[in-house]
């Protein structure tokens, strides 16, 4: 079974662009998470999403946001780039999760970006 | 607000040496569940054990093991013989709902 795949892997913008990452989950998940991660906060929670629909949200200004598609694929965008949203964000797709019936997030490869 | 605290931030041992990697977590709900996660330099977050709030029975694979202590509210990890492998950043996660809060990580260097 395929994991967890992101695209790019890599990427470098200028501040002001905005940038499109995309994740496609395991076959057959339907939640997907977003993360990011740098040194100085660690790892902390982007949004989730759940059949097309976003169940919850972190403490990231607007300029965060994303969507998912039917077939579970999701994408994450961000506007008006600063250079300290240079970090590593990961996506993690789970089967499902209905209240606080949990199940493991499996994590892809990341996407680092860099804003110069 | 949920909180997990890894203290330890670095470790270094030799090979063959058993290390814990501590982990204390603060909620207010009484169901929830605990992860733990490794990182290697590839950067990649590999799955290692999910234990839920009702089960505070060690678990045991390989040379892995789990702690989970309730009353302390600690889950730790040791590993047993340690391998140059090994070697990488170790994240301990607590769920709330849909969402992980992740400690700060615990760097773990085994040397030959």
């Amino acid at each position: 079974k395929a994991g967890v795949t992101q695209t790019p892997r890599y990427l470098i913008k200028t501040r002001g662009q905005q940038v499109t990452l995309s994740c496609s989950p395991i076959s057959g998940h339907r939640s997907v998470s977003w993360y990011q991660q740098t040194p100085g906060q660690g790892l902390q929670f982007l949004f989730e999403y759940f059949s097309e629909t976003q169940r919850n949200k972190g403490n990231f200004p607007g300029r965060f946001s994303g969507r998912q598609f039917s077939n579970s694929r999701s994408e994450m965008n961000v506007s008006t780039l600063e250079l300290g949203d240079s970090a590593l964000y990961l996506c993690a797709s789970s089967l499902w999760s209905r209240g606080n019936s949990y199940n493991e997030q499996f994590f892809g490869p990341g996407t680092r970006l860099t804003v110069l | 607000a949920q909180k997990v605290t890894q203290a330890q931030t670095e470790i270094s041992v030799v090979e063959k040496e058993d290390v814990t990697l501590d982990c204390v977590y603060e909620t207010r709900d009484t169901t929830y569940y605990l992860f733990w996660y490794k990182q290697p330099p590839s950067g990649e977050l590999v799955f290692l054990i999910r234990r839920n709030s009702f089960d505070e029975q060690n678990e045991i694979s390989g040379r892995y093991s789990w702690n989970f202590q309730k009353s302390t509210s600690s889950f730790n990890f040791t590993i047993t013989a340690s391998q140059v492998v090994d070697s990488a950043v170790y994240f301990c996660a607590l769920s709330e709902a849909s969402k992980l809060t992740f400690g700060k990580g615990i760097t773990l260097s085994v040397r030959p």
